[in-house]
This record gives C-alpha cells, structure tokens and sequence, in this order.
C-alpha cells in the first residue's frame, strides 16, 4: 500500500532532550516536508526536500533540523526542544514534475508532541 | 508568498444540506488541493485540481485559476462530512512551498 509512515505518532518529552521525528514513504516521491499544525495558525511549512542531498527552509523553521540522505526517509530532528515547539507535525511527499513543480502531496498520520 | 483566504471559516449544516465552501487566493497557482482534516486529525486528499471541476461521489471541486478562486461542493451532507476542509494553492513562484488557507469548520447535525 503506498503511503507515508510517521514514528512516533505520539510523544511527550521535557525540555531540552534531543528527539527525532522519522518519516517514510514508499511512492518513490523526490518531494518532501514538514509542516506543523498548531491552533488559529493553520499549517505552516517547517523544511522541505526536492530530493536527495537537497533541503530549504519553509516558514518556521526556527529549533528544527532535517537530513535527506536516502530517497524514501526525511527525519524531523528537535536538537534542544522547547514547550512552544508542542504541536502536530505532519511529513508529506510527492513527485515532482519535469518543469520542477510538485504534483499533489500526500500526509502521513501525524506525529502529536508535547514538550514540558 | 502567496495569500490564501478561506470563507466561511465556520459552517453548520444539518444532515443532508448541501454546501459551497470557498477558496481565494492572490498570486497565479500551478495547482490546487483540498484537503478533509477529520475528528481525529488526519488529514485526507479531496482533489488534486489546478483547473476544471472534477467529482468524487458526493463531492466536487471547480477551480477557476484564471480568476484565483476554487470552489469545494459538499451535496447531501452526513455527520462523517464534519471536519475541516482546507485548500491549498501551489504557488507558480514557490516550487517547493504548499500554502494552506486557515480552513472552514464543518459540523454536520443530525
């Protein structure tokens, strides 16, 4: 079944330890990113990737760090988190077309965080 | 970036109303999604549709790039409808950016 996977789905850790946030897909997608979810402010882009060895910034991405090593993996790493980085995460992914935009996006489940 | 406006922000239907939600936004689009988030969080693809009207069962979506707006029909609604509904434009300008609007809380009664 095509999908994209996140682990964990929930976590609730304290202030300042180190987590990482995985996320897989298997559709091949060179497309790829983060977003965070948080009430009155919709979604808002964390990181993106267009393909391996390849990442930007989105709109917050303050106290966030990614990698794209491998095709089908781009993991959402807190270094130092914070309670104003408690939020739902989601990692998407998609093709990219030949003139370099992306085609439709697709979610995975959501990962709930809550720092204390 | 580009400018996402949802309306209404907020609706309530009763089983079985029909609805138009809309999506403004203020820069051209490659492409346009919506999206269903339900109860519980997860977020379902409606329609991939960057011009046109397509149909999925009970629901359809006219997007009209040309003019900036895209238009989400619910017919025949059922209390599984509740949820919020998002858009999301693909900036022509911003090849890896997805745009969400704020969303339009839907609660269907019975």
């Amino acid at each position: 079944e095509a999908q994209v996977t996140q682990n964990p789905r929930y976590l609730i850790t304290v202030t300042g330890k180190k987590l990482t946030v995985t996320c897989s897909q298997n559709m091949n997608h060179e497309y790829m990113s983060w977003y965070r979810q948080d009430p009155g402010l919709g979604l808002r882009q964390i990181y993106y990737s267009m393909n391996v060895e390849v990442t930007d910034k989105g709109d917050v991405p303050e106290g966030y760090k990614v990698s794209r090593k491998e095709k089908r993996n781009f993991p959402l790493i807190l270094e130092s988190p914070s309670p104003n980085q408690t939020s739902l995460y989601f990692c998407a992914s998609s093709l990219r077309q030949p003139s370099g935009s992306i085609n439709e996006q697709f979610f995975g489940p959501g990962t709930r965080l809550t720092v204390l | 970036g580009i400018q996402v406006e949802q309306s209404p922000p907020d609706l309530i239907l009763q089983e079985g109303a029909n609805s138009t939600l809309r999506c403004n936004f203020s820069d051209s689009v490659n492409n346009l999604q919506w999206f269903h988030q339900n109860p519980w969080g997860q977020l379902i693809n409606l329609f991939y549709i960057p011009s046109g009207t397509k149909q999925n069962g009970r629901l359809s979506a006219t997007t009209v790039a040309t003019e900036r707006y895209s238009l989400l029909y619910i017919s025949s609604s059922q209390t599984t409808d509740s949820g919020v509904y998002f858009c999301a434009p693909h900036s022509t300008d911003s090849w890896g950016k997805l745009q969400f609007g704020a969303g339009t809380q839907v609660v269907v009664t019975p």
